[in-house]
Parts: C-alpha cells; sequence; structure tokens
C-alpha cells in the first residue's frame, strides 16, 4: 500500500497568513492526489484533484502542486472559515489511501 | 446542486447488522461511480472501495470484505452499505461520495460530492 504522509500534523496561524502543507507519497503516484477540507462534526469537502486543478467552486485561494512523491496544499490567505483539518489522498493505485491529517488551529 | 443524503444515525448491538443508504439527488446516478469512506471516533479517514453504478460491480479495500457489502437501488438513485456482524471497532461515521473520472492513459477515479455521513455506534 502507498503510504501517504503530512506534515505537519497541526499547525497554528493567524487571519492573513499564507499557509502551505505538504504530502509526501511512499512511492511515485504522478499527480494522481487529491485535497479534502474537514471541519469539526462535517462531512469533508474536496478541494483539489489532479494535484492542482481545483474542484468546482473551490476558491481560488486554495492552490495545489507536486508530482511524483511530494505535494503541497497552499492557502494564500487564511480566513476565519479555513480553520480545519485537511486530508490528502491518492488514487494512483488500489488501496486508495489518505494522509492522516493537518489540523489548522487559530493562533 | 449534486446532493448526496445519508440516512440517520444507528445505535446497534454486537453481531447485528446495519445497512445505511445514499440517496442522490440532481445528476444521472448510474453516470458516477460511489466509493465509501470510514471515519472512526477522533480518526483519519479511511477508503472502504468503491461500486459502479451501472454495472452494481463492487470492488473493496483489503480489511472491508465479507462482513460489508455495497449494493443500489437505482430506481430510487441510492447505493447502500451493508455491514454484518458488527463489532464495536466498526464504531464509526460512515460517508459516501461521487467518484468523478478523467482518461490519463487510462481512467482515474476522484471524490467531488461527499453525503451527508451516517454514524454508526456498536454497543451492548
Amino acid at each position: 500500500d502507498i503510504q501517504m504522509t503530512q506534515s505537519p500534523s497541526s499547525l497554528s496561524a493567524s487571519v492573513g497568513d499564507r499557509v502551505t502543507i505538504t504530502c509526501r507519497a511512499s512511492q511515485g503516484i504522478s499527480n494522481y492526489l487529491a485535497w479534502f477540507q474537514q471541519k469539526p462534526g462535517k462531512a469533508p469537502k474536496s478541494l483539489i484533484y489532479a494535484a492542482s486543478s481545483l474542484q468546482s467552486g473551490v476558491p481560488s485561494k486554495f492552490s495545489g502542486s507536486g508530482s511524483g512523491t511530494d505535494f503541497t496544499l497552499t492557502i494564500s490567505s487564511l480566513q476565519p472559515e479555513d480553520f480545519a483539518t485537511y486530508y490528502c489522498q491518492q488514487y494512483n493505485s488500489y488501496p486508495w489511501t489518505f494522509g492522516q491529517g493537518t489540523k489548522v488551529e487559530i493562533k | 446542486q449534486v446532493q448526496l443524503v445519508q440516512s440517520g444515525s444507528e445505535l446497534k448491538k454486537p453481531g447485528a447488522s446495519v445497512k445505511v443508504s445514499c440517496r442522490a439527488s440532481r445528476y444521472i446516478f448510474t453516470s458516477y461511480p460511489m466509493t465509501w469512506v470510514r471515519q472512526a471516533p477522533g480518526q483519519g479517514l479511511e477508503w472502504m472501495g468503491w461500486i459502479n453504478t451501472n454495472t452494481g460491480n463492487p470492488t473493496y479495500a483489503q480489511g472491508f470484505t465479507g462482513r460489508f457489502v455495497f449494493s443500489l437501488d437505482t430506481s430510487v438513485s441510492t447505493a447502500y452499505l451493508q455491514i454484518s456482524s458488527l463489532k464495536a471497532e466498526d464504531t464509526a461515521v460512515y460517508y459516501c461520495a461521487r467518484l468523478k473520472s478523467y482518461y490519463s492513459f487510462a481512467y482515474y477515479y476522484y471524490m467531488d460530492v461527499w453525503g451527508t455521513g451516517t454514524t454508526v455506534t456498536v454497543s451492548s
């Protein structure tokens, strides 16, 4: 199975900060990577697929990059509604696997 | 917009069965496969498998074979997850999610719309 490792596991940031979350795959997955946002008690929301393509309706402050084994999710200017847990997920091969999550908290 | 509405919370005793539903609306149900994801209390997301809504053919992740069954009722645009012989460790929130596809040397599938989630609690 492909292991997905996110860093950091949690971070504290202020409104307006630029935030970057990293996701590393244990083997190459080309660009078959998605990102999700989950708020407490809510279903995940899809943000990005194919490493850098925004899902419909997702604001452009979210961006993704990377290929192979190293990927990043960037939030350009953190807003109060962005405080949540973010997950990466590979769909290059079965079983599809998620990272352990990165919790973004208010500083 | 596209919606996936799941059935309500369930409280079951060990050894019982549960059937979770995921009703789709505002799109052609059989045009998009459906996947299922588990989230144990305080834990991350775990992929369970997916079902081809056109053929009904399921694919299960390791660890979700035997007691877990994906099924469909296309007449009401609904996907189901049935879990039998429930154990305490099945306690979790179960999500369905629609899959979209694109071609890049092969067909690849990614999740776009998620269901509302169903909490299944297994306790004596």
